[in-house]
């Protein structure tokens, strides 16, 4: 049973073009989370997907970012015209049901976006 | 002002060695707490989770406690190994939504033959 799996590992993308993230989650799975993370900071939550829906997309910026999670294939986390500033390492998490008291989340090796 | 502090920022110690890592805390109330290794490069890991009713929770080499009156919560790791060089991050659930989780920004610990 593979575990999270998220691709491309590395990503380097010039100011002004588009990075795409995917995130296969754990088999069964149908809940996604995907997080932010600087250097020597902590994870920053950005969205949480079920199948075909958003759940909470809060702490994901109201522009450029952009999330889905099909019925079919792998959750995409989309940033349309990066920007410097949107360089950091982007993991995703997946549970077996919706966030309770004692749920684990899974993540996956996380994929470095870098901007040039 | 940041809701899960974690001390030391980073720490290193000599393989074998027993170490202790520190979180405090300002949510409240709470669900649950939760330990995280994440090695460098990867995924964090998920190592223990206790709910606020317990004091003490075991897995392998690593002893998480907490103390719901003074808000800390403490990782011991025993005999410590090589592969222990990680990150450790206390993970606290959000007050204010039913699905997100507070990082604290871990210690980084560096274990030396």
């Amino acid at each position: 049973n593979a575990g999270v799996m998220q691709n491309p590992r590395h990503l380097v993308r010039r100011r002004g073009q588009e990075a795409r993230l995917r995130c296969s989650p754990m088999k069964g799975h149908s809940h996604v989370y995907w997080y932010r993370q600087l250097p020597e900071e902590g994870l920053k939550f950005m969205v949480y997907l079920q199948k075909e829906n958003i759940i909470d997309e809060s702490g994901m910026p109201k522009e450029r970012f952009s999330a889905e999670f099909p019925k079919e294939g792998p959750s995409i986390l989309r940033i349309q015209q990066v920007v410097r500033g949107d360089s950091a390492a982007y993991f995703c998490a997946s549970s077996l049901t919706a966030r309770t008291t004692n749920e684990k989340l899974f993540f996956g090796s996380g994929t470095q976006l870098s901007v040039l | 002002k940041n809701q899960v502090e974690q001390s030391p920022q980073s720490l290193i110690i000599l393989e074998g060695k027993n170490c202790t890592l520190q979180c405090n805390y300002t949510v409240s109330p709470f669900s649950n707490l939760r330990w995280y290794k994440q090695d460098t490069g990867r995924g964090p890991v998920s190592l223990t989770i206790m709910t606020f009713s317990e004091n003490t929770k075991s897995n392998g080499r690593y002893t998480a406690t907490l103390d719901a009156d003074t808000k800390q919560s403490s990782l011991h790791i025993t005999a410590s190994q090589l592969s222990d060089s990680a990150s450790y991050i206390c993970v606290l659930p959000s007050m204010d939504s039913n699905y997100q989780l507070i990082w604290g920004a871990g210690t980084k610990l560096i274990i030396k033959p």
